[in-house]
Formats: structure tokens, sequence, C-alpha cells
């Protein structure tokens, strides 16, 4: 069985600091891709980052960066200087094979002034 | 906006009763996917269309159902509603099927259900 795995409830970070989010998932393919998504008080899902599990590159977007440990089965989410608006639900997520994504339960993330 | 359209926004019912929420996927797209979110919960996956056929299913109750229509809109059907069925419903949209990088979901905003 294909799971996500988010151990971290909850965080905190002061605005303009560094916080690292982790995630680690279960799966038997050798080829997938893995996403992160932001849900903030709004209720609404967005894309944050993605991740294809061949390539060795870390993916970068801004602020959003990603650490990928493919034998570790790890796919932390790094957010450099954190602003307000960067607080939210950040769920990890792996793609099925039919297309369909499974979420982790997700990180509550604070980000305090 | 990003361009998935979700009907109702919020809807309050009781138990016993039977609702239908609307998806309008992005202009484009061919799989519509329904996600439950309870409170203070992650998004369960509960069943995907490609082109008006059932693709996957994932943990949808037998007393809910889906379906696509031709024109790719889709609805959840959702009956002998329970107090626990109280949720916020989500439909997202992919252009394709597979498991690729490429096949990003768009989310809609949701349609929040309260069951009383």
């Amino acid at each position: 069985a294909q799971t996500v795995t988010q151990s971290q409830p909850e965080m905190s970070v002061q605005e303009a600091e560094t916080v690292t989010l982790s995630c680690t998932y279960d799966t038997s393919e050798s080829n997938y891709y893995l996403f992160w998504y932001k849900q903030p008080p709004s209720r609404q899902m967005i894309l944050v980052i993605r991740q294809e599990a061949y390539k060795q590159q870390n993916a970068t977007e801004n602020r959003f960066s990603v650490n990928f440990q493919k034998a570790a089965k790890s796919f932390s989410l790094k957010i450099s200087d954190s602003q307000l608006g960067d607080t939210a639900m950040y769920f990890c997520a792996f793609i099925r094979s039919q297309g369909n994504l499974i979420f982790g339960k997700g990180t509550k993330l604070s980000v305090k002034p | 906006d990003s361009g998935v359209t979700q009907t109702p926004k919020h809807l309050i019912t009781a138990t016993g009763q039977r609702v239908t929420l609307r998806c309008s996927p992005r202009s484009g797209d061919l799989s519509v996917y329904w996600y439950q979110q309870s409170l203070d919960q992650g998004l369960q996956f509960l069943i995907q269309y490609y082109n008006g056929e059932e693709r996957a299913k994932g943990n949808i109750l037998e007393r809910f159902s889906a379906q696509q229509f031709p024109d790719l809109h889709s609805e959840l059907n959702l009956s002998s509603l329970e107090l626990g069925d109280s949720a916020l419903y989500f439909c997202a949209s992919s252009l394709g099927q597979t498991r690729s990088g490429a096949n990003v979901l768009t989310f809609g905003a949701g349609s929040r259900l309260t069951v009383l």
C-alpha cells in the first residue's frame, strides 16, 4: 500500500526565518511524482512544488525547495525567508498510477511576526 | 480563480437527506477527482473519472455515488446523510489520467456540507 506520513502536526517559525517540513512515503514503485500542496485559511488547495522521482536534482520554486532522498523515501519542504502569508496547512502528496493523489495528514504552519 | 468551479459553496441539511454537489473542471481537463476533508483531517480520495468513465475508487461509502457527464462536469451524490458526513468536499481536475508530474491536479474551492 502507498502511504504518506507527515510526522509534524504543527510547527511555527518567525517571519524571515527558514523552516523545514518533513514527509516520508512508502511505495514499491521506482518512478513516481511527489507534491506539496498548501491550504491557507481560505481552504483553497494550492500547488507549491513537485518533484519527479527519477530526477536527482531537488526542485525549487522561489522561496520553496525540497530535499528529496529517494533511498530514504523522504521528501521535505524547506521554506526560506518565511512570510506571514505562508501561514497554512501543508500537505505532502504522492501520485498513484491512475493519476489520483494520496495525501498525508498535513502540517499546520504558523508564521509569527 | 483556479478554473475548477464547485457549487454550492455551502450547504446545510438534515440527517437522512440527500444532496448533490456539482463540479465543472478546468477547460481542457478530462479527469475529475473527488476528495473529502473532515475537520482537522487530511484529504481522503473518494473517486476519479476520466472522460466519463470511472477510473479509480477510494474510500467512498456506498451511500455516495458520482458520475461524469458528456460535457465533463461531474456530480457527487450523498444520500442518507449522517452527522459524520459533515465535511469539505473538494473537486479537482487534471488533463490526463496517468501518473505524471505533468498531470497536476487543480482544485476547486470546495463545497462545505453541514449535516444537522
